[in-house]
C-alpha cells in the first residue's frame, strides 16, 4: 500500500523559504510511470497545483510559481522535497504531496498545514 | 484552463442520483479530466481519471463521462461518504487545473 507523509515546519516567516519533505513508503520512487507532485489547497485560491518531478530530476512547474519553486527527489531515501521562496501570507495553505500518473493525482499524503506569518 | 463545476452545492438524500458537471474554458485533450472526492478533514481521493475510467477500488455507482469542454460526474445511489467535496481537474494542459468544487449536502 503506497503512502505518502509531509513533513516541515508548520510556521515560516514572510519573506523566508518553505521547506517540505515528501517521504514515500510501500512503492518505487524510481517508478517509470509516475511523478512526484505538490498540489496546495487555500481557502481563497481552492486547489492550486504547484509542481511535479520525475525520479530522474526532470521537473516541471506552476507558471505563477515557478521563480519561486524549487522540487527536488531522493530516491535513495525515498522523498521529495518542495522549496518556496519568499512566502507572503498569500502561500498560507495545506500542502500535499502526491503521486502524479500522468496527470491524474492517484495517491495523495494527509497535508500539512503551513502558516506564514510573524 | 480555468474549469467551472455546477452547481456549486446540491443538497440530496442518500439513495439518490447525483449529477454533477464541469465545464473548461478550452476543449481538454484526449479527455484529460479526473474528479475527487474530498471528506471532511481529508485529502481528496481520485474517482476518475481520463474523464470516465474508475479508479482501482472505486465503486461502480461512480461514472464519467463527457469530452471537449463538458464533463459530468454521476453518482447512481448516494452513499453517506459521499456527502463531501467533488472537485474536477484537467491535466491536458500545463498548469494542471482544478475546479472550484461541489458540494453535496445531506437533505
Amino acid at each position: 500500500q503506497l503512502q505518502l507523509q509531509e513533513s516541515g515546519p508548520g510556521l515560516v516567516k514572510p519573506s523566508e523559504t518553505l521547506s517540505l519533505t515528501c517521504s514515500v513508503s510501500g512503492g518505487f520512487i524510481s517508478s517509470s510511470s509516475h511523478y512526484w507532485g505538490w498540489i496546495r489547497q487555500s481557502p481563497g485560491k481552492g486547489l492550486e497545483w504547484i509542481g511535479s518531478i520525475y525520479y530522474s530530476g526532470i521537473t516541471y512547474y506552476n507558471p505563477s510559481l515557478k521563480s519561486r519553486v524549487t522540487i527536488s527527489v531522493d530516491t535513495s531515501r525515498k522523498q521529495f522535497s518542495l522549496r518556496l521562496s519568499s512566502v507572503t501570507a498569500a502561500d498560507t495553505a495545506v500542502y500535499y504531496c502526491v503521486r502524479d500518473t500522468f496527470g491524474a493525482c492517484d495517491h495523495w499524503g494527509q497535508g500539512t498545514r503551513v502558516s506564514v506569518s510573524s | 484552463v480555468v474549469l467551472t463545476q455546477s452547481p456549486g452545492s446540491l443538497s440530496l438524500s442518500p439513495g439518490e442520483r447525483a449529477t454533477l458537471t464541469c465545464r473548461a474554458s478550452q476543449n481538454v485533450s484526449s479527455s484529460y479530466l479526473a474528479w475527487y472526492r474530498q471528506k471532511p478533514g481529508q485529502a481528496p481521493s481520485l474517482l476518475i481519471y481520463g474523464a470516465s475510467t474508475r479508479a482501482t477500488g472505486i465503486p461502480d455507482r461512480f461514472s464519467g463521462s463527457g469530452s471537449g469542454t463538458d464533463f459530468t460526474l454521476t453518482i447512481s445511489r448516494l452513499e453517506p461518504e459521499d456527502f463531501a467535496v467533488f472537485y474536477c481537474q484537467q491535466y491536458g494542459y500545463s498548469p494542471y487545473t482544478f475546479g472550484q468544487g461541489t458540494t453535496l449536502e445531506i437533505k
